[in-house]
């Protein structure tokens, strides 16, 4: 079964729209860390937000925040005020357990296209 | 600060050469992490140094792959011989901490093998 799961190959947006990039994960563990990063066509994986199982509250950056819904295992990213710069790839990935490091396991994306 | 960087960015070799891929990750990050995505495939974990020594390299594929990090410093990733299946992006990433400290990626490089 896949670890984490992200359902939309791509989407478009409108710029200064909100968007809501979903993911879903399957571990057993009790500890563990959900990582989101963005992919430009550059290549570069720049690091957005990341979330703690244990954590109480979502976690936020700017104009990121994390959607954590434990019960039903997904950890939504939402951009809020789309700009023609969060056009990129996106990656959910998580940390099963904190032995792992940063051993990471990914979804397989979602390309974002902002359309002004 | 400089971040993570990867030599080359692009590679192309024909099936059967020889492939050394490096990364210098950012000063004073002890954990350096080599991970690939094949096209159409997830990013892969592929192993885990801390400082010079293999924490975790559960994720390499097969043994013509051999990574090193000698003095705890940079890291290589050498493919021997090189198969068409071996061709994708190889991303290392290196961090200061475990646990919540996020991944610092490289750019990455892109091999093909034809």
């Amino acid at each position: 079964a896949q670890k984490i799961t992200q359902t939309q190959p791509g989407m478009f947006v409108q710029e200064k729209e909100a968007v809501t990039l979903d993911c879903t994960y399957d571990t057993s563990d009790q500890s563990y860390g959900l990582f989101w990063y963005k992919q430009p066509s550059s290549g570069e994986m720049i690091f957005l937000i990341y979330q703690g199982s244990y954590d109480e509250q979502n976690a936020t950056e700017g104009r990121y925040s994390l959607n954590f819904q434990k019960a039903r295992k997904s950890a939504n990213l939402v951009i809020s005020a789309s700009q023609l710069g969060d056009s990129a790839m996106y990656f959910c990935a998580m940390r099963e357990g904190w032995a792992a490091g940063n051993k990471l396991t990914f979804g397989g994306g979602t390309r974002v296209l902002v359309k002004p | 600060e400089a971040g993570v960087t990867q030599f080359p960015s692009h590679s192309v070799i024909e099936k059967g050469q020889t492939v050394t891929l490096r990364c210098d990750p950012i000063s004073g990050h002890d954990n350096l992490y080599w991970y690939r995505r094949v096209m159409g495939k997830e990013i892969k974990f592929l192993l885990h140094f801390v400082k010079e020594s293999k924490q975790d390299e559960s994720g390499m594929p097969n043994n013509r792959f051999l990574a090193e990090r000698t003095g705890g410093t940079y890291s290589t990733l050498k493919v021997q011989p090189a198969e068409l299946e071996d061709s994708g992006v190889y991303f290392c990433a290196s961090s200061q901490e475990r646990g919540s400290s996020p991944l610092h990626f490289g750019n990455g490089t892109r091999l093909t093998v034809t």
